[in-house]
């Protein structure tokens, strides 16, 4: 069975602009979640979507948002990008029903010029 | 809020060498999962736990639910040098009740010299 996939592996983007990450889940898989890391702070939550739905979010601004399509894939956006958001963004996927076990894919290094 | 304390932060080991590291809350959680985490990689779970008291093994890992529920810990027996690499706990968040919301510990880098 394919592993999480996320596109693009690596951006680099100028502050103010706006970006789009991508994230198919394993096959089956219809709970995404979404985690963004950096040295200072860690691995912190985002939020998840199961079944289109948000299912619950993290404490993050407004810029971040997210969206999930009939087929389980999920994207993320950030908009008005800051220096700060600069991070590896990682997209986790669960099997339906009572687990919380996720598997992760590699990630999007995003760097803020 | 809920907060997930791993030590030690980091470890530098011989090859051949028995690693231990923990994870302390204080808050209860009834799920513990160990991740690793390789450079430029996501964390690939290594080990999910459920019960208290439960001990889990996966090949040269040992990971086992402390019996207060607030603790849990991993054990690398006979370490190589591809156990390098970032160690995580992580356990969903108190009222996250079947949701993806897990939150993470800070990490134990592991390095292993030859």
């Amino acid at each position: 069975k394919a592993g999480v996939t996320q596109t693009p592996r690596y951006l680099i983007k100028t502050r103010g602009q706006q970006v789009t990450l991508s994230c198919s889940p394993i096959s089956g898989h219809r709970s995404v979640s979404w985690y963004q890391q950096t040295p200072g702070q860690g691995l912190q939550f985002l939020f998840e979507y199961f079944s289109e739905t948000q299912r619950n979010k993290g404490n993050f601004p407004g810029r971040f948002s997210g969206r999930q399509f009939s087929n389980s894939r999920s994207e993320m956006n950030v908009s008005t990008l800051e220096l700060g958001d600069s991070a590896l963004y990682l997209c986790a996927s669960s099997p339906s029903g009572v687990t919380y076990e996720q598997y992760f894919g590699p990630g999007t290094r995003l760097t803020v010029t | 809020g809920q907060q997930l304390n791993q030590s030690p932060q980091s470890m530098f080991i011989q090859e051949g060498e028995d690693v231990s590291m923990n994870c302390t809350s204080s808050s209860i959680f009834n799920t513990w999962l160990w991740y690793k985490q390789d450079p430029g990689e996501g964390p690939v779970l290594l080990i999910a736990l459920y019960k208290a008291g439960e001990l889990t093994s996966n090949g040269r890992l040992t990971a086992q639910f402390g019996i207060t529920r607030k603790d849990s810990f991993l054990n690398i027996s006979a370490s190589i040098p591809s156990d390098v690499g970032i160690y995580f706990c992580a356990g969903p968040t108190s009222g996250s009740s079947n949701t993806g919301k897990l939150i993470f510990g800070q990490g134990t880098t592991l390095q292993v010299k030859p």
